[in-house]
């Protein structure tokens, strides 16, 4: 199947500082990418889908501001956490979406590995 | 709307015993389907999905699951649980252009 890399994996900052997540499709092109955050024990929670050219879609409650989405190239999609505070420490994921059929659905997502992001 | 509903957030079993993490969804169409395990610090890895054809789907490591549409429902099944398949189970729904997710069930399995 496909493979989808997120860099770093895992990444401890300072509060107040910003932390940039790359996410990058390996062996396929995605127009669109979608990032999520989990807390532990949790499910995932969409925050935004990333669209290659375009602005992304951010779902309710999630700030812009505080988390930049840039996705520049039909491979990679960047989240920038501005101004890290310690409640921004948790687990974010990247996927990407496989082609989608008549009916409009995707088949699949791949899943990145996951970065862990601690703000002391 | 639709929502993914799995029943159970820790399941345990005892090694070699029977696997079984139930998921129901509510759409007003059939969505597509989708188990996905998930080991600690890392991302998701699908086990399984049904899209269309036959109802009984077969994933990796001896996992399978059927898609009752008059139950709506897609539990996961495994005959015999093995100590490597501790870790949390995902249920999803692809429909539209969106992805849905269930809570996540963690399996505990003991030795």
């Amino acid at each position: 199947g496909a493979v989808v890399s997120q860099h770093p994996s895992r990444v401890i900052c300072k509060s107040g500082t910003s932390v940039k997540i790359e996410c990058r499709s390996l062996d396929f092109q995605a127009t669109t990418m979608f990032w999520y955050r989990q807390f532990p024990k949790q499910s995932l929670m969409l925050m935004a889908t990333s669209n290659e050219g375009s602005k992304a879609t951010y779902e309710q409650g999630v700030e812009k501001d505080k988390f930049l989405i840039n996705h520049a190239s039909l491979t990679l999609s960047t989240l920038t956490v501005t101004s890290a505070h310690p409640e921004d420490s948790s687990f974010y994921i990247c996927s990407a979406p496989s082609g989608t059929s008549v009916r409009g659905s995707y088949n699949e997502q791949f899943f990145g590995p996951g970065t862990r992001l601690t703000v002391l | 709307a639709q929502s993914v509903t799995q029943l159970g957030s820790h399941v345990s079993v005892s090694e070699g015993a029977l696997v079984l993490l139930r998921c129901n969804y509510s759409s007003s169409v059939p969505p597509y389907l989708f188990w996905y395990v998930q080991y600690p610090n890392q991302g998701l890895q699908l086990l399984l999905k049904y899209t269309t054809g036959a109802t009984l789907v077969k994933g990796i490591n001896g996992f399978e699951a059927e898609f009752k549409k008059s139950e709506t429902s897609f539990h996961l099944t495994k005959p015999s649980a093995h100590m490597s398949d501790a870790a949390e189970y995902f249920c999803a729904v692809s429909l539209g252009n969106q992805f849905y997710f269930g809570t996540g069930t963690s399996l505990t399995v003991i030795p």
